[in-house]
């Protein structure tokens, strides 16, 4: 089992909200971790979009409109990344990132199209 | 601002060893903020970290990789380096350097900050 799933793909309508999600593996505990996410798009590297253990320990990416924001389902031992207000742009591949076990982590990513 | 830029062949034979370097401009690579390291993408699929390391040749490298995999410095030359022994068809991909934010190389690291824009490896006869 990956340490990282993530939903291949999720469609959204532009204006609407997009949660995605980042399921950790069972026995890791995502109270424990900072998630961090990315965006990529075609024929680009990835782009750090922001941080999330808690909400005293976050961060917003330099330039990342705050329609981008992290939160965490500890029931669900999920990161989540909330994008509200969709806008066309934002049709992209969103990766999640952890440090674990002394390496980094990536999940597999999901494919964000707005439609 | 940081500039990464991967160079290497674009074609290596199968049970052969992948050779890549980064060079880093316009900071130094004995800079006590960063980690430095590799991800690959195989095409149409998603990221992988092959491995991180230090000014100070401290590395961590994917568990999975590790036994194929040296990450190295030259601090004389601001660049890394990746080798990649014993490669198949499994081991074509997009191959990215990235700087990865870690003050004064505090374990764990932050994120991933600056990107070179990738080199295709293509490994086939």
């Amino acid at each position: 089992q990956a340490v990282l799933t993530q939903p291949s793909s999720l469609s959204a309508s532009p204006g609407a909200s997009a949660s995605l999600t980042c399921t950790l593996r069972s026995g890791i505990n995502v109270g424990t971790y900072r998630i961090y996410w990315y965006q990529q798009k075609p024929g680009s590297p990835p782009q750090y979009l922001l941080k999330y253990k808690s909400d005293s320990d976050k961060q917003q990416g330099s330039g990342v409109p705050s329609r981008f924001s992290g939160s965490k389902d500890a029931s669900a031992n999920a990161g989540i990344l909330l994008i509200s207000g969709l806008q066309s742009e934002d049709e992209a591949d969103y990766y999640c990132m952890i440090w674990h076990s002394s390496a980094v982590v990536f999940g597999g990513g999901t494919r964000l199209t707005v439609l | 601002q940081l500039q990464l830029q991967e160079s290497g062949p674009g074609l290596v034979k199968p049970s052969e060893t992948l050779s890549l370097v980064c060079t880093v401009s316009g900071g130094s690579i004995t800079s006590s903020s960063y980690y430095w390291g590799w991800i690959r993408q195989p095409p149409g699929k998603g990221l992988e970290c092959i491995g991180i390391i230090y000014y100070n040749e401290n590395t961590f490298y994917n568990p999975s990789l590790k036994s194929r995999v040296t990450i190295s410095v030259d601090t004389s030359k601001n660049q890394f380096s990746l080798k990649l022994s014993s490669v198949t068809a499994a081991d074509t991909a997009v191959y990215f350097c990235a700087s990865l934010i870690s003050i004064f190389g505090v374990i764990p690291p932050d994120y991933f900050d600056y990107w070179g824009q990738g080199t295709l490896v293509t490994v086939s006869s």
